[in-house]
């Protein structure tokens, strides 16, 4: 089945570090990867996306890039700041038909002042 | 306007009550989720439903009961609750199966604790 593997966490980071949060995957197809994140006490929101391979997602300063040689979708930033902290989850979606989104186990970021 | 909006926020009870969790959308979309999170923050499907007709049905107690009275509301009933039901209860939504294309849209989360 379809399954997606995250880097544990906690990150920590110091505001302006670079961020990598990596994310591998395995499907079967040509399935779409989505960066979702959650804030504190909130629902998740989707940050970013790729449907096809070597598509780049981006949004709010985040990149990923869809590698299907690797089967790999990492999420990166430049420069963290204070109000990127937060949990980060790496989800996709098989081809075809209604397909239930499968989601990493998240890794949550904090980032320091 | 709160898109996907989920009530309660919070809702304590005890073990071997019947509670239900209410959700609506006003995005438009005819497809419905629950998702449950629990307390390492993992994401499990529990049910989608599009244009009240059940799409997905994962292998969940049967005291967890969705219902769907019109595409823009999906609430979860859950019979004789247990303590291993605490968790946040996520209810979602999406156009179709346009979700694997443009994501789902979340609500903010109902936190049943069971004591």
């Amino acid at each position: 089945g379809d399954s997606v593997t995250q880097m544990e966490g906690p990150v920590t980071l110091s505001e302006e570090a670079f961020l990598t949060i990596n994310c591998t995957y395995t499907a079967t197809g040509y399935p779409s990867l989505f960066w979702y994140v959650q804030y504190p006490g909130e629902g998740l929101q989707l940050l970013l996306k790729a449907t096809k391979a070597d598509d780049k997602g981006s949004n709010k300063g985040f990149e990923a890039t869809y590698r299907k040689e690797t089967t790999s979708f990492h999420l990166e930033k430049g420069s963290v700041q204070v109000s990127d902290s937060a949990v980060y989850f790496c989800a996709l979606t098989s081809s075809g038909g209604y397909q239930k989104v499968t989601f990493g186990t998240g890794t949550k970021l904090q980032v320091i002042p | 306007d709160t898109a996907v909006s989920q009530t309660p926020k919070y809702l304590v009870t005890q073990m071997g009550n019947d509670k239900s969790i209410k959700c609506e959308q006003n995005l438009g979309h005819d497809t419905m989720y629950w998702y449950k999170q629990d307390s390492k923050k993992f994401l499990k499907i529990m049910f989608s439903y599009n244009n009240k007709e059940l799409i997905i049905n994962e292998t969940v107690p049967n005291r967890f009961s969705p219902k769907s009275p019109d595409k823009a509301h999906l609430n979860l009933h859950i019979n004789s609750l247990e303590l291993g039901d605490s968790a946040v209860y996520f209810c979602a939504s999406s156009q179709g199966n346009a979700g694997q294309i443009y994501g789902y849209t979340f609500g903010s989360g109902t936190r049943l604790t069971v004591v």
